[in-house]
């Protein structure tokens, strides 16, 4: 599987929008982004994924470059409850094989000011 | 509701007794797979299933077991349980096929202590 790269921790205030990086140079033309995140105490849930354009969704928005070797989740006004970590994961999408498979890293853990 | 159920979700136990942590899914979903949780380490895999009776062992299966003989359930069997296997454990399951999302499901977790 291709690996991502994410910064370990941020910080945000509340309210203001939150771009959370991720880097993977060496991801395949098959791999779906997908983003997790996991709130103190709780399971891993799901956020968001993509494969070549940017997505939207309630929660957030996925900007993935042009030559998908980055991604950035954005969560547009970052609330108390948005404190989590948040995992950049990528899938392949060939069918069979591993690809029900998720390998979550370490993720980027966020911090929010109230 | 859709959801995937965790039992027990806390238990201390000692080394060598035996334990099951069961897992449950209301979604019909194939695919569904076991992770353990450690600080510094993050949410490593420990057996998946494609489907009844198909499973494959993920990063970390040394020390546990599984079964999928129906497909709502994917029991984690600890045969004989020792200390560095205290963790936070998760079951998780999805959809596949071609049409599937890839969104995966959680369970709210399953802390395990072994003394």
């Amino acid at each position: 599987d291709a690996k991502t790269t994410q910064p370990n921790s941020m910080e945000s205030n509340e309210e203001e929008p939150v771009h959370l990086p991720c880097n993977h140079s060496t991801i395949s033309g098959t791999d779906y982004i997908h983003w997790y995140r996991q709130l103190p105490s709780q399971g891993p849930e799901y956020v968001i994924h993509g494969l070549t354009s940017n997505v939207n969704n309630r929660m957030a928005s996925l900007a993935i470059a042009e030559d998908r070797k980055s991604s950035t989740l954005i969560l547009h006004r970052a609330t108390l409850r948005d404190a989590a970590v948040y995992y950049c994961i990528l899938r392949d999408s060939n069918y069979g094989g591993s690809q029900g498979n998720l390998i979550f890293g370490k993720g980027t853990k966020l911090s929010v000011k109230p | 509701e859709a959801q995937v159920t965790q039992n027990p979700r806390y238990l201390i136990t000692v080394t060598g007794k035996k334990l099951t942590v069961t897992c449950s899914q209301n979604m019909n979903h194939e695919y569904m797979s076991w992770y353990r949780q450690d600080p510094g380490l993050g949410l490593r895999q420990i057996y998946y299933s494609m489907n009844v009776e198909v499973t494959d062992k993920g990063d970390v299966p040394e020390g546990y077991k599984v079964s999928r003989k129906e497909k709502r359930n994917f029991p984690l069997i600890l045969e004989s349980p020792s200390p560095n296997q205290t963790s936070l454990y998760f079951c998780a399951s999805k959809k596949t096929g071609l049409v599937n999302t890839g969104e995966l499901f959680f369970g709210e977790g399953s802390r395990l202590t072994v003394l």
